[in-house]
């Protein structure tokens, strides 16, 4: 069983470059959601959405955008990438997220030179 | 902002050892999960309590949710070097967003 599939697993830009991270999920899940994980901050929620064509902000939205066109994929992507930005992501779905399990994909390594 | 604090922050012990990590919030949550994370990968669910006062166990692991639902804990039982880790606490909103705690990182050598 394939999960959640997260591409690339490491990255390095430099500042100012634009990139996209990759996910998607073979579980036919309607919850799909993005996390950044840092040194004594825990997860963070930078966007999710309910299902296809529906996105809403998280808690640190600002430098990213997403995209839902479809069930399975839920990219992320970096318009204009900052040393702020150098963190670990991380791809989640869920059934229901109030009380359902998330499941979460491998993560992706990101470092802004 | 919802917060939840964990602690300790850092935690290393020796095998057989018990153990006991706290996550707190002046905020009321639907419900309260708790992962696991092993280094390089994602973190996994390891229980959902959803009741006030409720507690779970999971073999040497157990989970208890707060009365007032803004705090739980988790206590580990003879501790051995496999449940090495990070472990995060996770508040359900109700909104489809679940707000992480800050993380306790356990180290239990042989």
């Amino acid at each position: 069983n394939a999960g959640v599939t997260q591409t690339p697993k490491f990255q390095v830009l430099k500042t100012g470059q634009s990139m996209t991270l990759q996910c998607a999920q073979d579980m036919n899940h309607e919850y799909m959601s993005w996390y950044r994980q840092d040194p004594g901050m825990g997860l963070r929620l930078i966007h999710y959405s309910v299902g296809a064509g529906i996105t809403d902000q998280g808690e640190v939205p600002n430098g990213y955008n997403v995209s839902r066109s479809t069930t399975e994929d839920f990219p992320l992507r970096l318009l204009s990438a900052a040393p702020s930005q150098t963190s670990v992501y991380f791809c989640a779905s869920s059934y229901l997220v109030s009380t359902g399990e998330l499941f979460f994909g491998e993560g992706s390594r990101l470092t802004v030179l | 902002t919802q917060l939840l604090e964990q602690s300790p922050q850092f935690l290393s012990i020796q095998e057989g050892e018990n153990l006991t990590v706290y996550c707190n919030s002046s905020s009321v949550f639907s419900s309260l999960q708790w992962y696991r994370q092993e280094p390089g990968e994602g973190p996994v669910l390891l229980v959902t309590v959803v009741t006030g006062g409720e507690v779970k166990k999971l073999k040497r692991l157990t989970f208890q949710f707060g009365d007032a639902r803004k705090d739980s804990s988790l206590h580990i039982t003879a501790a051995q070097p496999g449940d090495t880790g990070l472990y995060l606490c996770a508040g359900g909103t109700g909104f489809q967003k679940l707000v992480f705690g800050t993380g306790t990182r356990l180290l239990v050598s042989p």
